[in-house]
């Protein structure tokens, strides 16, 4: 089975709302990261949070990571129109096999 | 440094035909790999390189094959097209291990 699998939901947001989703996984993890996908483009890192860590802000975005649940959520504050996109998480295996697994992704539109 | 860059960006074969991705990367990463998209699926790694001269396979590699003799690139070579192999691909490459990933652009790969 797959690591790191998002809440399979889109969300449809206004703008200046928060948007939260999560990610879970079944086998520990080194880090947990998440991407942003716009619409035909590539993916962009946005922040990686290592295993020893709980919180981890950057800008508007806000993960956490519970490794007792084997879960994460991803928050963005503030939500723009720019934040209209795809988002990933992808996992590692503690063990080190240098694979990263993704979810499937969670769709965020934030309507102007 | 233009980062990671893939070629074509578009292409079109018939069933039986054989061809190359190209991926190439400017910024002395030692780990790149190969992923395909599909609807509905995530990410899927299909083979990937901790090194020149150094590969593996991922979670789909049949059909596929790859070879990274220098730093810079690491081509993806489909040996005989197969409809099932309709997909976007994308390339992506790290300093080291699965740290952040920086992603190319992809190819559209369209097999009739």
């Amino acid at each position: 089975s797959q690591q790191g699998e998002e809440d399979p939901q889109a969300l449809s947001i206004q703008e200046g709302e928060n948007a939260t989703m999560n990610c879970s996984y079944k086998t520990s993890i080194n880090n947990l990261q998440w991407y942003r996908q716009n619409s035909g483009r590539g993916l962009v890192h946005l922040i990686l949070i290592r295993s020893n860590e709980r919180e981890k802000h950057s800008g508007r975005l806000r993960v956490t990571l519970d490794t007792s649940k084997k879960s994460s959520s991803l928050l963005i504050t503030a939500s723009r129109a720019a934040d209209t996109a795809s988002y990933f998480c992808a996992t590692d295996k503690s063990y080190g096999n240098n694979r990263l697994a993704f979810g499937k992704g969670n769709q965020v539109v934030v309507i102007p | 440094n233009a980062g990671v860059t893939q070629t074509p960006k578009f292409q079109v074969l018939k069933t039986g035909q054989s061809m190359t991705l190209q991926c190439a990367q400017d910024m002395n990463h030692e780990y790149m790999s190969w992923y395909r998209q599909d609807p509905g699926m995530g990410l899927r790694l299909i083979h990937y390189s901790v090194g020149a001269g150094i590969t593996d396979q991922g979670e789909v590699p049949n059909g596929y094959n790859v070879s990274r003799s220098t730093t810079e690139d690491f081509p993806l070579r489909l040996l005989s097209a197969a409809p099932s192999q309709t997909s976007v691909y994308f390339c992506a490459s790290s300093y080291q291990g699965v740290d952040e990933q920086f992603f190319g652009p992809g190819t559209r790969l369209t097999v009739l």
